[in-house]
């Protein structure tokens, strides 16, 4: 069945690093763009980013502008999400999704908390 | 890019039914017909219910609809039932090639 399995959460202090992942299955992921939103706890959604079916076409939000990056590997089937210069701001559950203007295949999500 | 503007709560008898707003503007929710809705209970990840405006995926209830006028889409619940009861978030693609959410809404069933 169509899948998405985040993965890559974890504790981080401020200033930190970390990279997300997520394992798509179920469909042709390199014919789909691809989506990361995010939830703050009690609070409500976020874009973050998309790219492009093939890669060449990125967009982010002004709030991780300079220090996210999206990237894809269509061959393994996997979104990632590197995100450097963490705040606790970033504290989030993190979920990618199938993007088609609508996000009509979400994961689960993977925890990110920011804090020293 | 600033939030679409929701309602903070919405509630409703079973059976009745209930309409949340999202407003935006030319850039986003008024200049393109890429409004979607999701419902999200507690714990859970998002559930696309309305896309392009007024189209629904397989699979969603036909009690579920949705219309835009000007800078303002609606979401319409018909037969609310206790099902129903979680977060709703409007989206539009906007004018700079991003996306943008609204400020979410919590549905009660009274």
């Amino acid at each position: 069945q169509v899948q998405l399995v985040e993965s890559g959460g974890g504790l981080v202090k401020p200033g930190g690093s970390l990279r997300l992942s997520c394992a798509a299955s179920g469909f042709t992921f390199s014919d789909y763009y691809m989506s990361w939103i995010r939830q703050a706890p009690g609070k409500g959604l976020e874009w973050v980013s998309y790219i492009s079916s093939s890669g060449s076409t990125i967009y982010y939000a002004d709030s991780v502008k300079g220090r996210f990056t999206i990237s894809r590997d269509n061959a393994k089937n996997s979104l990632y999400l590197q995100m450097n210069s963490l705040r606790a701001e970033d504290t989030a559950v993190y979920y990618c999704a199938r993007d088609n203007t609508d996000m009509d295949v979400w994961g689960k999500g993977t925890t990110v908390t920011v804090s020293s | 890019q600033s939030a679409l503007t929701q309602p903070a709560s919405v509630s409703g008898s079973p059976g009745q039914s209930i309409t949340i707003s999202c407003t935006g503007t030319s850039s986003d929710v008024g200049g393109y017909n890429y409004v979607s809705w999701y419902q999200q209970h507690p714990g859970k990840a998002p559930k696309l219910m309305i896309y392009d405006v007024s189209k629904r995926p397989s699979g969603v209830s036909n009690r579920f609809s949705g219309s835009k006028s000007g800078n303002t889409a609606s979401l319409t619940i018909s037969g609310l039932q206790a099902e129903d009861e979680a977060d709703y978030y409007c989206s539009s693609y906007t004018s700079s090639s991003t996306l943008v959410f609204g400020t979410g809404t919590k549905v009660t069933v009274l």
